[in-house]
């Protein structure tokens, strides 16, 4: 299967301060979705990205395919942010394969 | 309903008994997907659907792994003489298979301790 890496495995910031996440895959994949888990376990979709940039509020993310990475950007993070980011990859809709998260913890 | 509701929302059973873990999609979804989360994981993909047909059950990790889906709507993963080792949190998501850019819709999950 294809393997994902997210770096970095554990953030700390301060409230207001800026990050960004990354995600690496190993193949070629036509599919990639963003989600965040928060600190009760419900996994909600931030981003469907194969390719190119999308931007929500004060989260972006930004695919680049042939270079087999995606990157999350947080922007004025808050304290409601945090909790673990999921990058999964795929070839189709059918199956996706999930990185071991990021998790983000931002202190007020 | 408007969003993907799983039950029970927590299971403790016995080792070796046969658990059942439901899994209602969104309405109007046609694919159908579970998942697993181990403690601090990522998580593992086990089936998916599309309508009652599963063409990808290649995540199961045994054959006392098994599920169906009825009616293109609710889905029942099986699990038979449970392990300590399946404990977990067992996710349902549903999506529209040609509305790409919704994404998955994930289920608050099942966590099922076998003990």
């Amino acid at each position: 299967g294809i393997q994902v890496e997210q770096s970095p495995p554990d953030l700390i910031l301060q409230e207001g301060a800026n990050s960004t996440l990354r995600c690496n895959f190993s193949d070629s994949v036509n599919n990639l979705q963003w989600f965040h888990q928060n600190p009760w376990g419900q996994l909600i979709n931030l981003f469907y990205i194969p390719s190119g940039t999308k931007q929500n509020g004060r989260l972006s993310a930004t695919t680049v395919a042939t270079e087999r990475y995606s990157l999350l950007y947080i922007s004025s993070s808050q304290t409601t942010d945090s909790g673990v980011y999921f990058c999964a990859v795929g070839y189709n809709f059918n199956k996706f394969y999930f990185g071991s998260g990021t998790k983000l913890n931002v202190k007020p | 309903g408007a969003g993907v509701s799983q039950s029970p929302s927590n299971k403790v059973t016995e080792k070796g008994k046969d658990v059942e873990l439901r899994c209602d999609p969104i309405s109007g979804h046609t694919a159908l997907y579970w998942y697993r989360q181990s403690l601090g994981q990522g998580l593992e993909f086990l089936i998916y659907f599309q309508g009652n047909s599963a063409p990808d059950k290649s995540g199961l990790p045994s054959d006392r792994f098994s599920a169906e889906r009825t009616g293109g709507s609710v889905s029942t993963l099986t699990i038979q003489r449970t392990q300590q080792e399946d404990s977990a949190v067992y996710l349902c998501a549903s999506s529209l298979a040609t509305a790409l850019e919704h994404g998955y819709t994930f289920g608050s999950g099942t966590r099922l301790t076998v003990v």
